[in-house]
């Protein structure tokens, strides 16, 4: 079965606790995509990569980091320093870096709590 | 940035009735593309639209494109419970990336 998967589907944490997001894709994709969507709202762009080791910061970057060691995985942190991480998170890939010529592949999305 | 507005935000309809959704941008765009989330899901491409197409059909799906006014429309022919769901509309700011809409939420009343 080729997909992507995102875990935990529910995450809750702490303020002032960083917290790492797991993404992982078998369809041998060169870019990934972190979104982040709010109640009623679009998606919005954290952060994506377009080839292994390289990434580039999307809209909203700030308070988020990410790493692509590994063609098939981009974990993103939720560090301390995002003021309101509370929200639905969303991993996507595509087959080439040229997103725009290209479906995008959702994972299914972690929710995440923080109090 | 922001460059897909889907219009109306929501829309509530009858089992058998057809259903259209907008966007509109403000760039030029290489492609279009719509897009589906069921509540609480992860999104799944519906149609990939290019910028020197006009019209595209899936299934029950039609999308138009009209560059000139910088606008896309969605058709849902016969409309089941089962497409109730967001529908989200994604332009490329450049060509590395999307940039989706706000969403038209539609409910299919059986």
């Amino acid at each position: 079965d080729g997909g992507i998967t995102q875990s935990p589907k529910y995450l809750f944490r702490k303020e002032g606790q960083n917290v790492t997001l797991s993404c992982e894709q078998n369809l041998n994709h060169d870019a990934m995509y972190w979104y982040r969507q709010d109640p009623g709202q679009g998606l919005r762009l954290i952060y994506y990569s377009q080839i292994v080791n390289d990434f580039q910061k999307g809209d909203i970057a700030e308070g988020y980091s990410v790493s692509r060691e590994k063609k098939e995985s981009f974990p993103l942190t939720v560090t301390s320093a995002q003021k309101n991480p509370t929200a639905f998170y969303l991993c996507a890939s595509t087959a080439s870096g040229r997103a725009a010529f290209y479906e995008q592949y959702f994972g299914p999305g972690t929710r995440l709590t923080v109090t | 940035s922001q460059q897909g507005e889907e219009d109306p935000q929501a829309l509530s309809i009858q089992e058998g009735e057809n259903a259209t959704m907008n966007c509109s941008y403000k760039t030029s765009i290489n492609n279009l593309q719509w897009y589906r989330q069921n509540s609480g899901r992860g999104l799944v491409h519906l149609i990939l639209i290019r910028s020197n197409e006009r019209e595209k059909h899936s299934g029950r799906l039609r999308v138009t494109l009209d560059t000139s006014k910088k606008s896309s429309s969605l058709l849902i022919t016969a409309s089941r419970a089962a497409d109730t769901a967001s529908y989200f509309c994604a332009t490329d700011e450049d060509t590395g990336k999307l940039i989706f809409g706000q969403g038209t939420t539609l409910q299919v009343k059986p």
